[in-house]
């Protein structure tokens, strides 16, 4: 079965650079998660689309931006990059059903950034 | 405190050996509950969803009690190939609104010995 497709797998930044990640998600899945995983730590948040709409946001900050595409897929656009940022970037994608729960969502193998 | 909480272990079991994992979660409005595994600079992948009527999977059982906001998660007969961290997991709610966010307890680490 087709899984959710991440890239690049890896990135290497210098600071106050600029780093894109791709997220394709499951196809027919309509919502998109973002999450970051800083190394020990348990994923947190960052921002979700239902329909192409942000439909959520986390403890994201501003220097991010995303957006998903008439295609679902989804672009994290990370500006003036800082030591703090180097982590592991996961996207998930769901079918969001109606009422909301148990919308189980399956993540994607994640990018792994290296800010330098 | 962290809305998940879970003991992060780690647990050492011998092969074969029943092991029980357990979370407690902060928000009483929380409708949906997982855990997931991950292993060491991987994905976390979904185990299972956890229901009111608890349920089993194979080797895995999940039980909830929404009184006590208490999870559990049992593995029987342990592999060497459960060795993981898992995690307990619930969507996040902001008032009455399932946000469809998923936070995450720190994991517990099972390391499953011959």
């Amino acid at each position: 079965a087709a899984g959710v497709i991440q890239s690049p797998r890896h990135l290497i930044k210098e600071k106050r650079e600029t780093a894109t990640l791709k997220c394709y998600p499951i196809p027919r899945h309509d919502t998109v998660y973002w999450y970051q995983q800083g190394p020990g730590q348990d994923p947190q948040f960052l921002i979700s689309f239902y329909e192409k709409m942000q439909s959520d946001k986390g403890s994201i900050p501003d220097r991010f931006s995303a957006q998903q595409f008439s295609d679902y897929h989804s672009e994290l656009n990370m500006s003036s990059l800082e030591l703090g940022d180097s982590a592991l970037y996961f996207c998930a994608s769901s079918f969001w059903t109606s009422g909301g729960s148990y919308n189980e969502q399956f993540f994607g193998p994640g990018t792994r950034l290296t800010v330098l | 405190r962290k809305e998940v909480e879970q003991d992060p272990g780690p647990f050492n079991v011998p092969e074969g050996a029943t092991v029980a994992f357990n979370c407690t979660y902060s928000n009483s409005a929380s409708q949906s509950f997982f855990w997931y595994r991950q292993d060491c600079r991987k994905e976390p992948k979904l185990l299972m969803s956890v229901y009111s009527s608890g349920n089993e999977d194979g080797r895995f059982t999940a039980q909830l009690n929404r009184a006590s906001q208490y999870i559990s998660l049992l593995i029987r007969d342990s592999k060497l190939s459960d060795s993981a961290t898992y995690l307990c997991v619930v969507n996040g709610y902001h008032g009455s609104s399932n946000t469809g966010k998923l936070i995450f307890g720190q994991g517990t680490t099972l390391q499953v010995k011959p």
